[in-house]
């Protein structure tokens, strides 16, 4: 089954504890991106990448780090977490978009985070 | 600063009535505008698509209207049922400022829609 996969799905943690969030795609799409889900603001994205070992910076990419090491992996990283950074967070994937063809993002079924 | 402004912010309809989401954006750069649906405790899903050189899309109850410019577009739900009850997401495609590719969405914040029975 073509899916996107996050782990955990349900986080508590505190002020300061590093821990990293994974995502991981079976459709050998190549761009991948972090999002978060907060009510009121909609979807923001964090980092995303193009391919392995290309990322770059979304909207609100501050406190966050990503790596792609693999075509089918992107985890995104918090060093310090704040409790700011309490919210629901979404991996999606997708074929890159440099034609005017559809790019159906899809996502992963969300990391809930609370940081206390 | 906003680039993909939805409205209204909430919406309730009767089962059977129909369901009208607008949506407006800033960037004529943007080439691609789908629409996405998320039900509780799910990620967002790809509910509909259209380019900018299309003025609709229909497929099933749900038609897309797409006005260039006024740089607005619209999506329409006919037959409102109590299972389309979720948040709507309008999203619009655009090129990003430091590769030049275009894959990057950019998403309005959401509305909720509620459909009675």
């Amino acid at each position: 089954e073509a899916q996107v996969t996050q782990n955990p799905r349900y986080l508590i943690t505190v002020t300061g504890k590093k821990l990293t969030v994974t995502c991981s795609q079976n459709m050998n799409h190549e761009y991948m991106s972090w999002y978060r889900q907060d009510p009121g603001l909609g979807l923001r994205q964090i980092y995303y990448s193009m391919n392995v070992e290309v990322t770059d910076k979304g909207d609100v990419p501050e406190g966050y780090k990503v790596s792609r090491k693999e075509k089918r992996n992107f985890p995104l990283i918090l060093e310090s977490p704040s409790p700011n950074q309490t919210s629901l967070y979404f991996c999606a994937s997708s074929f890159m978009g440099f034609t005017l063809s559809y790019n159906e993002q899809f996502f992963g079924p969300g990391t809930r985070l609370t940081v206390l | 600063q906003q680039q993909v402004k939805q409205s209204p912010q909430s919406l309730i309809v009767q089962k059977g009535g129909i369901s009208i989401i607008n949506c407006a954006y800033e960037n004529t750069a943007f080439d691609y505008f789908p629409w996405y649906q998320q039900f509780p405790g799910k990620g967002p899903a790809l509910l509909i698509a259209i380019r900018p050189d299309v003025s609709e899309k229909k497929e099933g109850r749900f038609t897309i209207s797409f006005n260039k410019s006024a740089k607005q577009f619209s999506l329409h739900i006919m037959d409102s049922q109590p299972g389309d009850s979720a948040t709507y997401f309008c999203a619009a495609r655009g090129v990003s400022k430091n590769t030049g590719a275009n894959s990057k969405l950019t998403f309005g914040k959401g509305i909720t829609l509620s459909v009675r029975p």
